[in-house]
């Protein structure tokens, strides 16, 4: 166990709709990344929080965005959701002191998000 | 683009034997390494991190960095079925805020 949550466990969706999902990092923690991982493929990084802003994005259109709050925890919102936004959604937590990215992740258990 | 390649396998090896998983990365400022491990629908699960050129150990796992070939390995010795799973790979350059690449792992598989 890596001490990091995500809710909920499983999520089902209709195309065009919109979903959030939620992530507390482990203690001691003030970084938290998002990856998205389709069915037989590695994580894809969506972007990273630091101290409640966007630190980094990959390749993701703007309707994937997110939140950071003062307690370190995130949320990963998903607008005009389409077929392919079917995926395992990670959320990872790691520090950063100084401005060094002490860049260790770890993952919480996933989202599982089915789009129909 | 930074990219992050792996054998997909499977790689099945016989209980007992020495599993070798390998990686190759394209971004030779990549600074950060990780070995992941996946069972069947859980999320990864660190396993090693490296940073420096040469082999680092931990218990029955050694991960292998060598930065002019950007090549890093993972050994399991005495493989258990247990270590049955999806090993990826993970990347990271810079400060990190790029985040992790993956490769999309090898399946490996333990013979009893």
């Amino acid at each position: 166990e890596t001490g990091v949550t995500q809710s909920p466990t499983h999520l089902i969706k209709t195309r065009g709709q919109q979903v959030t999902l939620r992530c507390s990092s482990q203690s001691g923690h003030n970084t938290v990344s998002w990856y998205q991982q389709a069915l037989g493929q590695g994580p894809q990084f969506i972007f990273q929080y630091y101290r409640e802003e966007e630190n980094g994005r990959g390749n993701f259109p703007p309707r994937f965005s997110g939140l950071q709050f003062p307690n370190y925890s995130s949320e990963l919102n998903v607008n005009a959701l389409e077929l392919d936004d079917s995926a395992l959604y990670l959320c990872a937590s790691s520090s950063r002191a100084g401005g060094l990215v002490t860049d260790t992740q770890y993952f919480g258990p996933g989202t599982r998000l089915t789009v129909l | 683009q930074k990219e992050v390649e792996q054998n997909s396998g499977p790689l099945s090896v016989p209980e007992g034997a020495i599993a070798s998983l390998n990686c190759t990365y394209s971004d030779r400022g990549s600074q950060s390494f990780f070995w992941y491990r996946q069972y069947s629908g859980k999320s990864p699960e660190l396993i090693m991190s490296i940073y420096s050129n040469g082999d680092k150990e931990d218990g029955r796992f050694t991960a292998q960095l060598n930065k002019a070939s950007q090549y890093v390995s993972l050994l399991i010795r005495d493989s258990q079925p247990s270590d049955s799973a999806t090993y990826l790979c993970a990347v990271v350059s810079g400060g990190g805020a790029d985040g992790l690449t993956f490769g999309k792992g090898t399946h490996l598989i333990i013979q009893p």
